[in-house]
């Protein structure tokens, strides 16, 4: 199984632009990669999902190189609300099991 | 929209006791799951289901079992209640393996 690591915190100021990294190694080929956003209290909110290259929606953008050993999750100009904790999680394709990573507490400063 | 929906927010139980945890999801979804989730640990899957009556293990699930006798619906049973069970209890749903996971809210559950 696709084992992840991430950067346990990370700290950012209001308006500023946020990459947090997460590396899988041993992703498989059928393996996607998706990102959550948890708040305290709350269950995970999906945030966006990518196989390769770039994707982006309204809210981030995701980034994964070829090798697809790694994904970075960016946020643009970030706010207060963003403070959470960012789960990567990679898995899917034919296998239904799934890996989290343990989290980026990201806390987003005034 | 999207809802799964967890029966209890927070639940109190007592040692040896036998727990029940419900989740139902009212989107069709084929894959359901169970998780834990403890300060430091992040998200564990403890069981997971991918069809009605069909479960798979996780990667934690000592000390627990699963029912799904409905598609909208999946159980989580503690048989006999532990002091190391308490924690707060995630379900989610999917609708294939590679689609995202929408999560219920918690569960959570105090054993004393």
């Amino acid at each position: 199984l696709a084992k992840t690591t991430q950067p346990i915190s990370m700290d950012s100021y209001e308006g500023q632009e946020v990459n947090i990294t997460c590396s899988h190694n041993n992703i498989a080929t059928n393996d996607y990669i998706t990102w959550y956003q948890q708040f305290p209290s709350q269950g995970p909110r999906f945030i966006i999902q990518g196989y390769k290259t770039k994707v982006t929606n309204e809210v981030a953008s995701l980034f994964i190189p070829a090798d697809r050993k790694s994904s970075t999750l960016s946020l643009p100009r970030v706010s207060l609300s963003d403070t959470a904790v960012y789960y990567c999680l990679v898995g899917g394709g034919s296998n239904y099991k799934l890996t989290f990573g343990k989290g980026t507490l990201l806390t987003v400063n005034p | 929209d999207v809802k799964v929906t967890q029966s209890s927010r927070y639940l109190v139980k007592r040692t040896g006791e036998k727990v029940f945890l419900e989740c139902v999801q009212d989107m069709d979804h084929e894959n359901m799951f169970w998780y834990r989730q403890d300060p430091g640990l992040g998200l564990r899957l403890i069981y997971f289901s991918y069809d009605v009556k069909m479960k798979e293990k996780g990667d934690i699930p000592e000390g627990y079992s699963v029912s799904r006798e409905k598609k909208e619906r999946f159980s989580l049973i503690l048989e006999s209640a532990s002091t190391n069970q308490t924690s707060m209890y995630l379900c989610a749903s999917s609708l294939y393996s590679n689609q995202p996971q929408h999560f219920g809210d918690g569960t959570r559950l105090s054993i004393l």
